[in-house]
């Protein structure tokens, strides 16, 4: 089945620097990719998500790339706040295209 | 627009006990899911509904497990009985398709003792 996985598992950024977030996955046919934000005590939130014929979409400060070949796909956010704190995960439709499956998550930092 | 609503928030047992959690999803939305998240980790799928029908519960352990999504809408969720291993957040989202995107409730913190 397919299998998600999400590095760095912790960053520490100052505040107005760049972070970025790399996934990869194994099923080639995958074709949806969201990232979502969870905050401490509230369910995951989706930011920005990708399919698979696009390559790259922003939204102000945060841009999702996507490279089907190498099967890898990114999170940057730019000009960080200390409100990006959370906890970051990656996901990808597994292979009967339905419900998605999940990174470990990446736990982020901004500190002013 | 109301989100998912769950319920309880939070629930501490005994193991051995039984315990069932409840969602409502947003409504007009046909596909349900279930979540598990132990601290530290993703979400992992327990099971999908489509309306009142099951798509996916590979991932759920049905000795112990249970899920019914009687009339479409509400769903509830039980474990019967409980282990250790079971404490984890249980998330519950929904979607208006299967394609399209899902959004989670607060989920229920459960704690076996």
């Amino acid at each position: 089945g397919e299998n998600v996985e999400q590095h760095p598992s912790t960053l520490s950024v100052q505040e107005g620097d760049s972070a970025v977030i790399k996934c990869t996955y194994s099923d080639s046919a995958s074709n949806y990719f969201p990232w979502y934000k969870q905050e401490l005590g509230k369910g995951p939130q989706l930011i920005i998500d990708i399919r698979s014929n696009v390559g790259e979409k922003k939204d102000q400060r945060i841009a999702v790339t996507l490279n089907k070949t190498a099967k890898h796909f990114s999170l940057h956010i730019t000009e960080t706040q200390p409100e990006d704190s959370a906890v970051y995960f990656c996901a990808a439709h597994n292979q009967a295209g339905t419900a998605l499956i999940f990174g470990k998550g990446t736990t982020l930092s901004v500190s002013s | 627009e109301a989100g998912v609503a769950q319920s309880p928030r939070y629930k501490i047992i005994e193991k051995r006990q039984s315990v069932a959690f409840w969602c409502n999803p947003i409504s007009g939305h046909a596909t349900l899911y279930w979540y598990q998240q132990i601290l530290g980790q993703g979400p992992k799928l327990l099971i999908q509904f489509q309306n009142n029908g099951v798509v996916d519960d590979s991932q759920l352990p049905k000795d112990r497990f249970s899920a019914e999504r009687l009339k479409g809408v509400d769903s509830t969720l039980k474990i019967q009985p409980a282990k250790l291993e079971d404490s984890a957040v249980y998330l519950c989202a929904s979607s208006l398709t299967r394609s399209t995107e899902a959004f989670f409730g607060q989920g229920t913190r459960l704690t076996v003792v």
